[in-house]
């Protein structure tokens, strides 16, 4: 089955300062790479997604990059704000109403 | 939006008896919903595959007979903690895809076994 890792586990920045969290993936038929952001109690919402078709995407402050032949995807944050502090969880899946493996979760800080 | 509903958003059981835990699609009907279980701090694990009108698929290691699911309607799945213990408390969460790709994830039910 897939499996997805993630790093850092925990990631601490200044505010305004840009965050980057990478993760890898280990099935090659895995074609859809969501991200989530979950803040303390609450559910995983998706902030930004992409397809294997595409290379990178960007929305506003946050971008994704795929690089399908190494199996690596990355999230990146610009102009990281207080409101950014969460979990942050990449995840894996075939696409269409597949399940999705999620990697363990990168804990971001932003301080002020 | 499409929305996902849980209940009940936390609960405090027992050790030895059993729970039921809800999950409702509001505003479309979902043939699949998913179950996982998130411990503090750690990832969100992938319990089992709810199917409409047939037999859940368990991820590996996890106990069907423990856990059980039921998918009666296109809107509603239900999870029963059977026979639950302290090592049961967790954070269950149902999510379910309105359209292709599209995950929504219900607001979780946090469960407290004494």
């Amino acid at each position: 089955g897939e499996n997805v890792e993630q790093h850092p586990s925990t990631l601490s920045v200044q505010e305004g300062d840009s965050a980057v969290i990478k993760c890898t993936y280990s099935d090659s038929a895995s074609n859809y790479f969501p991200w989530y952001k979950q803040e303390l109690g609450k559910r995983p919402q998706l902030i930004i997604d992409i397809r294997s078709n595409v290379g990178e995407k960007k929305d506003q402050r946050i971008a994704v990059t795929l690089n399908k032949t190494a199996k690596h995807f990355s999230l990146h944050i610009t102009e990281t704000q207080p409101e950014d502090s969460a979990v942050y969880f990449c995840a894996a899946s075939s696409g269409g109403y597949q399940k999705v493996t999620f990697g363990i979760g990168t804990k971001l800080q932003v301080i002020p | 939006g499409a929305v996902v509903s849980q209940h009940p958003s936390w609960v405090i059981c027992k050790s030895g008896t059993s729970v039921k835990i809800e999950c409702r699609s509001l505003d479309f009907q979902a043939t699949t919903m998913f179950w996982y279980r998130q411990f503090p701090k750690q990832s969100l694990m992938l319990m089992a595959t709810s199917n409409e009108g047939s037999k859940a698929t368990y991820e590996q290691g996890v106990e069907k007979d423990k856990f059980l699911i039921n998918h009666a309607s296109l809107t509603l799945s239900t999870l029963t903690v059977t026979s639950a213990h302290p090592e049961d408390s967790s954070f269950y969460i149902c999510s379910a895809f309105p359209q292709m790709d599209e995950q929504f994830f219900g607001p979780g039910t946090r469960l407290t076994v004494l």
